[in-house]
């Protein structure tokens, strides 16, 4: 099937707007992780979801970040009051079970915040 | 916490000839995967390779092999025979092993760019 999905592909926002980054994962796949990829930090985890369990958010950067996951398919990051630092591409992943260890990319949303 | 070092940011090659990217790691524990990931221009990243740590043999994917030295945490990756396509950014990666609670994040080197030459 289809590989995982985001979108936009790029976004640009000004200073203190919120933004809403969505990733649909692979069909099935119970598993999904968000990752910030930036030029000072490199790639970084954000948060996991697995199946109905909490989601571990040991990654998120600070409280303006947040991340929903409905019916257990499709999630969206939300970045609220967008500041200069969080320009970025955010990159999800899905992986088909708790363990698998193959995580699958999708093309990542590109960030500016002017 | 694990880390893992990529201390090449910029490699090249020459087309048809050999390379090998290095990487390094830091870990307690004993069992744990490894991975390297290809990003070309496009964003997407792509497996390479994996390594699990309890297995002697070096993972081997057509052109693209590991060199694993678990006494050393060294994890590097030869690609024979170079072609363009390969030109790309080239992530080694860490992740925890698959028993135990908690998530399975991935931790990434800085990246090594690896040009091509013709």
């Amino acid at each position: 099937g289809a590989g995982v999905s985001q979108s936009p592909s790029n976004k640009v926002t000004e200073k203190g707007k919120d933004v809403e980054l969505r990733c649909d994962p692979i069909s099935g796949h119970t598993a999904l992780y968000w990752y910030r990829q930036s030029l000072g930090q490199g790639l970084e985890f954000l948060i996991y979801f697995q199946g109905n369990s909490a989601p571990d958010k040991s990654g998120l950067p600070s409280d303006r970040f947040s991340a929903e996951r409905t019916g257990g398919s499709v999630s969206t990051l939300t970045i609220q009051r967008t500041q200069q630092e969080d320009s970025a591409v955010y990159l999800c992943a899905s992986s088909s079970r708790v363990g698998d260890y193959e995580q699958y990319f999708g093309p990542g949303t590109r960030l500016t915040v002017t | 916490a694990q880390t893992v070092t990529q201390s090449q940011p910029e490699m090249s090659v020459q087309e048809a000839e050999t390379v090998t990217l290095s990487c390094t790691y830091d870990t307690s524990e004993s069992d744990y995967y490894l991975f390297w990931y290809k990003q070309p221009p496009s964003r997407q990243m792509i497996l390479v390779i994996r390594q699990e740590a309890y297995k002697q043999q070096n993972a081997t994917e057509n052109r693209f092999s590991v060199n694993f030295q678990k006494a050393a945490k060294s994890f590097s990756l030869k690609i024979s025979d170079s072609q363009l396509g390969d030109a790309a950014m080239y992530f080694c990666a860490y992740r925890r092993p698959r028993s135990g609670a908690g998530s399975y994040q991935l931790t990434f080197g800085k990246g090594t760019k690896l040009s091509v030459i013709p």
